[in-house]
């Protein structure tokens, strides 16, 4: 099993809908999870990051923690076509140790 | 501003050859990394350091080697270039506190292509 599991996609939504991505770890002690977005050719991006079990809402962007679930989501409201881009889950394990999924990559149509 | 920087920002070299990519970073981070990305593969690390004068093997250190003089600096070299090492190198730091992981930062990247 991989330390972190993203859905590679790719996934497409239409414009104004909700995007949803999803990221599973294996680690329970894990405490600090992050969302990146990266844009072809560029470097991936800091666009979320939560700590506590519970949603923490930022303008569009909402992640979603479940440490029982070892599951951390990102919900995007409002898609726009600016969103298109690959999605990266991160998190921080126990053991100073740091990983990363594969990334999903999202498509909004308009 | 706080950044990150990276050069060259691209690299065209030769098998065989020794490169050295260059980070900067002005965040005051103890935590700093290197990435390679390629397709197919996501980002994979190469080597991390944790403080000045302390440096780790990440999955895919052999060829690659780093150094830790000062907080801002982490450049990484590649001893002798083979076309494998061809990819997007990105550099990223970070802050820790009491075990607890605080968000990466990158730097915009550096493409290397060895010919």
């Amino acid at each position: 099993q991989k330390e972190v599991e993203q859905n590679s996609g790719p996934l497409s939504v239409p414009e104004g809908a909700i995007a949803s991505l999803n990221c599973t770890y294996s680690d329970r002690g894990s405490q600090s999870f992050f969302w990146y977005r990266q844009y072809s050719g560029k470097s991936p991006e800091l666009i979320m990051s939560i700590y506590s079990n519970g949603d923490k809402e930022d303008g569009r962007f909402t992640a979603q923690l479940n440490k029982a679930s070892q599951y951390v989501s990102l919900l995007i409201r409002d898609s726009q076509p600016s969103d298109s881009a690959t999605y990266l889950c991160a998190v921080g394990y126990t053991g100073n140790q740091f990983y990363f999924g594969t990334g999903t990559s999202l498509t909004v149509i308009p | 501003d706080a950044e990150i920087t990276q050069s060259p920002r691209h690299k065209i070299t030769e098998t065989g050859r020794q490169v050295t990519l260059a980070c900067h970073q002005t965040w005051n981070h103890n935590n700093m990394f290197w990435y390679r990305q390629d397709l197919g593969h996501g980002l994979r690390l190469i080597h991390y350091s944790y403080g000045v004068q302390d440096t780790n093997k990440g999955e895919v250190s052999d060829g690659y080697s780093v150094s830790r003089s000062n907080t801002e600096d982490l450049p990484l070299t590649l001893e002798s270039a083979a076309s494998s090492q061809t990819s997007v190198y990105f550099c990223a730091s970070s802050e820790s506190i009491a075990g607890v992981w605080g968000e990466q930062y990158f730097g915009p990247g550096t493409r290397l292509t060895v010919t």
